[in-house]
């Protein structure tokens, strides 16, 4: 079945670009049924919306992040990315990558998530 | 933006109880409002959609109701795999939002 896998540096220091990547495994990201999100999770608080991506490249962007994320996909490794820049220590979390409904608009798969500290 | 707000933050319950925890928008989403179930340390859970339908393979004591401003969860039996933190979600627009959590947990 279809899973999605987080990578990327667990530190990132202060003032430079967090990039995450998601591994695509057991389904194609080129579907036009599903966009693709980040969601992170601050430790001990609730879940924040990122921004979603669709196949086409479209994006959506929380706005209270939107000048600091780019959200890209490259469907011949069927993957898609985050970055996040000027990062501070308000940043670390732990970051997931998921997969979202179009018709129901609700995200039924998710990666694992991976840890991201801001840190000198 | 739409802004979502959940009540209460915590409850505690015994199993057997039935549980309804209330999810609130600030503006009408129809019924485009999804619930999570979160463990500590593990991805949250999808467990109802489109407001009231559930999930494949969820069990039949969730279940979820309302539209367009005020929603609801009810767990008609909890059960010890229940205790856990209940996120609900909207997707009325390409903008999303969470609400901010409830908490279950044991009496």
């Amino acid at each position: 079945q279809l899973q999605l896998q987080e990578s990327g540096p667990g530190l990132v220091k202060p003032s430079e670009t967090l990039s995450l990547t998601c591994t695509v495994s057991g389904g194609s990201i080129s579907s036009s049924s599903y966009y693709w999100g980040w969601i992170r999770q601050p430790p001990g608080k609730g879940l924040e919306w990122i921004g979603s991506i669709y196949y086409s490249g479209s994006t959506y962007y929380n706005p209270s992040l939107k000048s600091r994320v780019t959200i890209s996909v490259d469907t011949s490794k069927n993957q898609f990315s985050l970055k996040l820049s000027s990062v501070t220590a308000a940043d670390t979390a732990v970051y997931y990558c998921a997969r979202r409904v179009v018709i129901v608009g609700a995200f039924d798969i998710w990666g694992q998530g991976t840890m991201v500290t801001v840190s000198s | 933006d739409i802004q979502m707000t959940q009540s209460p933050s915590s409850v505690s319950a015994s199993v057997g109880d039935r549980v309804t925890i209330t999810c609130r928008a600030s503006q009408g989403i129809s019924s485009w409002l999804a619930w999570y179930q979160q463990k500590p340390g593990k991805a949250p859970k999808l467990l109802i959609y489109a407001a009231s339908s559930l999930q494949s393979g969820v069990p039949s004591r969730f279940s979820g109701s309302g539209s367009g401003t005020d929603f609801t969860l009810t767990i008609s039996s909890l059960q010890p795999e229940d205790f856990a933190t209940y996120y609900c979600q909207q997707a009325n627009s390409f903008l999303l939002g969470f609400g901010p959590g409830t908490k279950v947990d044991i009496k």
